[in-house]
């Protein structure tokens, strides 16, 4: 069936930029999502990237889709401390959305 | 301001207790979803609605069953709590596919308990 993967934490200083990476499988993929959850509340879509684009940019986002490879990229430039959530991958060609295990990511100053 | 609203942030049962979990949505959306939190496994699908008196099974049905009476309301049941139902629970609508990009808006998450 289908599956995405991500790394489980990522850890970075505030001001730098941050590199969320994601895996997936399945190659009839509509649409990829990028989620935030802050702590204590459900998921908020943050990005999505309709799969016949390559990237996408909004204000300090960038997504990058890499189709052949099935890698989907967040980069948050200019990390900030409220930037601190899980960040979940997901995609979907249907009404379902298959969603990866989660990034968290962790701000320093 | 679109909203998707569960009944309870926390919930704490003990094991064999029915429990319901509901949710409310106010986007007129067709599908609505159900999906436990637990860390290192990321969100996985118990159950899905297309439309009202409709159900799927998702990756996880064993122990939970759901009713759809109402388009806005999608209720959670576990018939029979048990410690390893102890979760985070969120809950989510979305239109139908095709209209839009898929979006799914979630709500706040119940954290259920149970002892």
């Amino acid at each position: 069936g289908e599956d995405v993967e991500q790394s489980l934490f990522l850890s970075v200083r505030e001001g730098d930029s941050s590199v969320i990476n994601c895996t997936y499988t399945d190659s009839s993929s509509t649409y990829l999502y990028w989620y935030k959850q802050e702590p204590g509340a459900g998921l908020q879509l943050l990005t999505y990237i309709f799969s016949n684009m390559d990237m996408k940019q909004d204000q300090r986002l960038t997504v990058l889709l890499n189709k052949k490879d099935k890698h989907l990229s967040l980069r948050i430039a200019d990390t900030q401390t409220g930037d601190s959530a899980i960040y979940f991958c997901a995609e979907s060609n249907t009404d379902k959305l298959i969603f990866g295990t989660g990034t968290r990511l962790q701000v320093f100053p | 301001d679109v909203k998707v609203t569960q009944s309870s942030r926390y919930l704490v049962k003990r094991t064999g207790e029915k429990v319901f979990l509901e949710c409310v949505q106010d986007m007129d959306h067709e599908n609505m979803f159900w999906y436990r939190q637990d860390p290192g496994l990321g969100l996985r699908l118990i159950y899905f609605s297309y439309d009202v008196k409709m159900k799927e099974k998702g990756d996880i049905p064993e122990g939970y069953s759901v009713s759809r009476e109402k388009k806005e309301r999608f209720s959670l049941i576990l018939e029979s709590a048990s410690t390893n139902q102890t979760s985070m629970y969120l809950c989510a609508s979305s239109s139908l596919s095709g209209r839009e990009n898929n979006e799914q808006f979630f709500g706040p998450g119940t954290r259920l308990t149970v002892l």
